[in-house]
C-alpha cells in the first residue's frame, strides 16, 4: 500500500517568513495529492490539492509543487501570519473510483508574531 | 449548509465497556470515512463506505472495531470491550463520491478516553 512520509514534524517561523513542508510517497500509481490544515479542536480542512498532470499549483499565499519522478511534493506558505498556525497534513492517493488517500504524520506549524 | 457532525463530542468510558460513535455526513455525499487520530499523530484510516458497495474495512485494527452505514446517511463506529490504547480522537469525513471531486469534509471528531 501507499506510505507517506512528512517532514518536519514541527516548524516555527517568524511572521512574514515562508514555511515549507515536504512529503514523499511510495506508490507510483498515486495521482492525487491534497493538503489539509487542522486547527486545534477541529477536523482537518482541505486547503489545496494537486493532481499528477501538473507540477505546481498556487492559491494566494499557498502553493504546492509535485515531482512525480522523485515521488515528492511540497507545501509552500509565503508571508506567514499567526492564523496560519496549525497542523498540516499531506496525503497521497488516487483520484479514480476509489478515493482512499493515505495521510502523512503531520507538521505542527507555529508562526511567531 | 450543514457540515459533517459527530456525536458525542467527548466520551469517557471504563475499560471493557462498549462505545458507539455517530457520524452524520453531508447530505448527498456517497462516500464516508472513519479515521483514528492518536494524540499528536496523523490520521489512521479505519474504514470506507461508498454507496452500496462493500465497505473497505482494511484499516480496522481488531475485531473489536466495527462500523455500519445506513444507505448514504448516518454511520456508527462501535468499539467493543474498549482498551486504554483505544483512547484517541475518532474523525469522520464524507465526500461527494467516486468520479467527483475528491475533497473529504471532516467532522469535529469524537474524543474517546478509556480509563
Amino acid at each position: 500500500g501507499e506510505n507517506v512520509e512528512q517532514h518536519p514534524s514541527t516548524l516555527s517561523v517568524q511572521e512574514g517568513d515562508s514555511a515549507v513542508i515536504k512529503c514523499t510517497y511510495s506508490d507510483s500509481a498515486s495521482n492525487y495529492f491534497p493538503w489539509y490544515k487542522q486547527e486545534l479542536g477541529k477536523g482537518p480542512q482541505l486547503i489545496i490539492d494537486i493532481r499528477s498532470n501538473v507540477g505546481e499549483k498556487k492559491d494566494q499565499r499557498i502553493a504546492v509543487t509535485l515531482n512525480k519522478t522523485a515521488k515528492h511534493f511540497s507545501l509552500h506558505i509565503t508571508e506567514t501570519q499567526p492564523e496560519d498556525s496549525a497542523v498540516y497534513f499531506c496525503a497521497a492517493g488516487s483520484s479514480g473510483g476509489y478515493q482512499k488517500v493515505t495521510f502523512g504524520t503531520g507538521t505542527k506549524l507555529q508562526v511567531i508574531p | 449548509g450543514a457540515g459533517v457532525s459527530q456525536s458525542p463530542s467527548n466520551k469517557v468510558t471504563e475499560k471493557g465497556k462498549d462505545v458507539e460513535l455517530r457520524c452524520d455526513p453531508i447530505s448527498g455525499h456517497t462516500a464516508l470515512y472513519w479515521y483514528r487520530q492518536r494524540l499528536g499523530q496523523g490520521l489512521e484510516f479505519l474504514i470506507y463506505f461508498q454507496g452500496n458497495s462493500a465497505p473497505d474495512k482494511s484499516g480496522l485494527p481488531s475485531d473489536r472495531f466495527s462500523a455500519e452505514r445506513t444507505g448514504e446517511s448516518v454511520s456508527t463506529l462501535t468499539i467493543q470491550r474498549t482498551q486504554q490504547e483505544d483512547s484517541a480522537v475518532y474523525l469522520c469525513a464524507s465526500s461527494p463520491g467516486a468520479g467527483r471531486k475528491n475533497e473529504q469534509f471532516f467532522g469535529p471528531g469524537t474524543r474517546l478516553t478509556v480509563l
